[in-house]
């Protein structure tokens, strides 16, 4: 079985401009969180969605992050604008009914300079 | 205070050594506690998962929690160098939140 894909796996981009991450969960899986991981701050949840609907966005940095999950296979976290200290690998995972197995997709490396 | 505290290490052992990673934390709510292996350029996946206080053995790997304490542990016996990697605690109270450790390098040398 396919586990949770993320797309793109390696993004540079200039300060200022728009990044899209995408996520696709595990089929049949209906909860998906959006990580963020960085060497000083660890996993950092920044929003998490159950039924495509966002249950908890606590973790979103700022107004410049923005998530959506418009149906259950596919989700997007959008930076805009980025900033260098964006850079860090966003990791989308999933799980089923929000529970303890949550699977970690390979995660997509920003690099904003 | 964080949540989780976790050792960031850098963990180097000989290969066949017993490797102790540990995690302490500060939330009594916390009811789950798990172990996740990060090799790198990968996203974690899920090693050991306890529910409350005890331990919990699966092969080379024994999860152990004191609640008591607010303090877990992961043992690998035998280390091999597939086990090179990053050890992160993780834990949860009866809610959604996780809340992670920020990892343990180890390095296993054959």
């Amino acid at each position: 079985d396919a586990g949770v894909i993320q797309s793109p796996r390696h993004e540079v981009t200039e300060m200022g401009q728009e990044v899209t991450l995408r996520c696709k969960p595990i089929s049949g899986h209906n909860s998906l969180f959006w990580y963020r991981q960085t060497m000083m701050r660890g996993l950092e949840l920044l929003i998490y969605f159950n039924n495509n609907v966002p249950i908890d966005d606590s973790g979103m940095p700022e107004d410049r992050f923005s998530a959506k999950m418009p149906n259950a296979s596919f989700s997007t976290l959008k930076i805009q604008p980025s900033e260098p200290r964006d850079s860090a690998v966003y990791f989308c995972a999933s799980s089923l009914n929000l529970g303890n197995t949550i699977y970690f997709g390979e995660g997509s490396w920003l690099t904003v300079v | 205070q964080k949540e989780v505290e976790q050792d960031p290490g850098p963990l180097s052992v000989p290969e066949g050594a017993i490797v102790s990673l540990n995690c302490t934390y500060s939330n009594s709510a916390f009811q789950y506690f798990m172990w996740y292996r990060q090799y790198s350029r990968k996203g974690p996946e899920l090693l050991m998962y306890t529910y409350s206080s005890g331990n919990k053995e699966d092969g080379r790997f024994t999860a152990q929690v004191d609640k008591s304490s607010k303090y877990i542990s992961l043992f690998i016996r035998d280390s091999q160098p597939s086990d090179s990697a990053t050890y992160l605690c993780a834990m949860r109270p009866t809610g959604n939140q996780f809340y992670f450790g920020t990892g343990t390098s180890l390095t296993v040398i054959p």
